[in-house]
């Protein structure tokens, strides 16, 4: 599988944009990147997804470079309830049906927000 | 509507015990996965079920079992206990379709402590 890299932690303040980068140099063109956040004494929770186009949802946005080999959400206006682990995560959309209840978390990065 | 539900909250065991964890998925979802996830990392991905069978297993020794009941229901059991095995449990639930992008919705976990 390929991996993913980010950075262990960030800070942002309140109300101000933040973008969370992920580097995954090894991607295949199958591979769809995906971002989870695990908001603290919660399970994760889906933020977004996507293949080679840049995406928004209510959530966030996600920005892939042209070369696919890293990729930025970013949260607009971050808030304190943004506080949380994001994790980048790969997934091949080839890698068969068993697979799909199956995400491979690394170690995230850890969003600090300031009031 | 409810989201997914595990049971018990928290629960102490000590070396050689056994546990059962149990998890309700959301309305409508028939497949769930179980995760560890040991302090300080993410989630690892322990187990699939979808109708009562095993569709995917990760690394984890034959002292970990689970299944599914009919109503799509699960519990995740672990005989032998070890100190290394207290994680927070966490079960994720997601509808069964082709999709591999399908959204999986994690309980709130279960805090496993091995004395």
């Amino acid at each position: 599988d390929a991996k993913t890299t980010q950075p262990n932690s960030m800070e942002s303040n309140e109300e101000e944009p933040v973008h969370l980068p992920c580097n995954h140099s090894t991607i295949s063109g199958t591979d769809y990147i995906h971002w989870y956040r695990q908001l603290p004494s919660q399970g994760p929770e889906y933020v977004i997804h996507g293949l080679t186009s840049n995406v928004n949802n209510r959530m966030a946005s996600l920005a892939i470079a042209e070369d696919r080999k890293s990729s930025t959400l970013i949260l607009h206006r971050a808030t304190l309830r943004d506080a949380a682990v994001y994790y980048c995560i790969l997934r091949n959309k080839n890698a068969g049906g068993t697979s799909y209840g199956k995400l491979t978390f690394g170690q995230g990065t850890i969003l600090t927000v300031h009031p | 509507d409810a989201g997914v539900t595990q049971s018990p909250t928290h629960l102490i065991k000590t070396r050689g015990q056994h546990v059962t964890l149990r998890c309700s998925p959301i309305s409508g979802h028939k497949s769930v996965s179980w995760y560890q996830q040991v302090l300080g990392q993410g989630p690892q991905f322990i187990f699939q079920y979808y109708e009562k069978e095993e569709r995917g297993r990760g690394n984890f020794p034959d002292r970990f079992s689970a299944r599914q009941f009919p109503n799509y229901s699960s519990e995740l059991n672990v005989n032998a206990l070890l100190l290394g095995d207290s994680a927070l449990y966490l079960c994720a639930s997601r509808v069964w379709t082709a999709s591999f992008t399908d959204t999986q919705y994690f309980g709130p976990g279960t805090r496993l402590t091995v004395l």
